[in-house]
């Protein structure tokens, strides 16, 4: 069974870091691109940034880009999230999600469960 | 970028309704687009890819169509278990952009 299992949320002040990890069974990890996506409270789905199987490119959406830093570790079938520069606006659940499909086509299965950051003073 | 909009953002209906949810994009996106089903405090399960192809697994009642801007879900026969919230994304390469959602209650 494929499960993806996030940790490292929590409640960060504004300016603050926080790194996420996702750790990642039950498939092929090294073989797979993987993403975050996050949702703030009450509100919709936000694709945040996505990173290829070998974690040579990397990708992420202009709200935050130069604050995120996405990277794996094949080796222990990890993905992470390094947030820095953390605003009251990056408060939302983040979800580690698999792709699926492949060149133009790529859509988001599985989800993990999520994990909520909070920014706030 | 492309926009995403999703109609109605609240539905009421009855078990064994059909019911079906609007999607449409600010530009073509060709058939770039698949649907989720979210419950509350819970993660988002792909329902629908490519617009029309529906996810293993999936009810067959659930049921996709559309291309370029116009995209449709249609549950045939509302079942207890589909009360949910339903969120369409339009795909492209590594990125995407996601509906606002459209929360089905009970009527």
């Amino acid at each position: 069974e494929v499960q993806l299992l996030e940790s490292g949320g929590g409640l960060e002040q504004p300016g603050g870091s926080l790194r996420l990890s996702c750790a990642a069974s039950g498939f092929s990890f090294s073989n797979s691109d993987m993403s975050w996506v996050r949702q703030a409270p009450g509100k919709g789905l936000e694709w945040v940034s996505g990173v290829t199987a070998s974690g040579g490119t990397t990708y992420y959406a202009d709200s935050v880009k130069g604050r995120f830093t996405i990277s794996r570790d094949n080796s222990k079938d990890t993905l992470y999230l390094q947030m820095n520069s953390l605003r009251a606006e990056d408060t939302a659940v983040y979800y580690c999600v698999k792709y699926s499909g492949s060149g133009s086509y790529r859509w988001f299965d599985p989800w993990g469960e999520g994990t909520l950051v909070t920014v706030s003073s | 970028d492309i926009q995403m909009t999703q109609s109605p953002s609240t539905l009421s209906a009855s078990v064994g309704d059909r019911v079906t949810i609007t999607c449409r994009a600010s530009q073509s996106i060709s058939n770039s687009l698949a649907w989720y089903q979210q419950k509350p405090g819970k993660a988002p399960k792909l329902l629908i890819y490519k617009a029309s192809r529906l996810e293993s697994g999936v009810p067959s009642r659930f049921s996709g169509s559309g291309s370029g801007t116009e995209f449709t879900l249609t549950i045939s026969s509302l079942q207890p278990d589909d009360f949910a919230t339903y969120s369409c994304h339009h795909y492209k390469s590594y990125s995407g952009t996601f509906g606002q959602g459209t929360k089905v209650e009970i009527k």
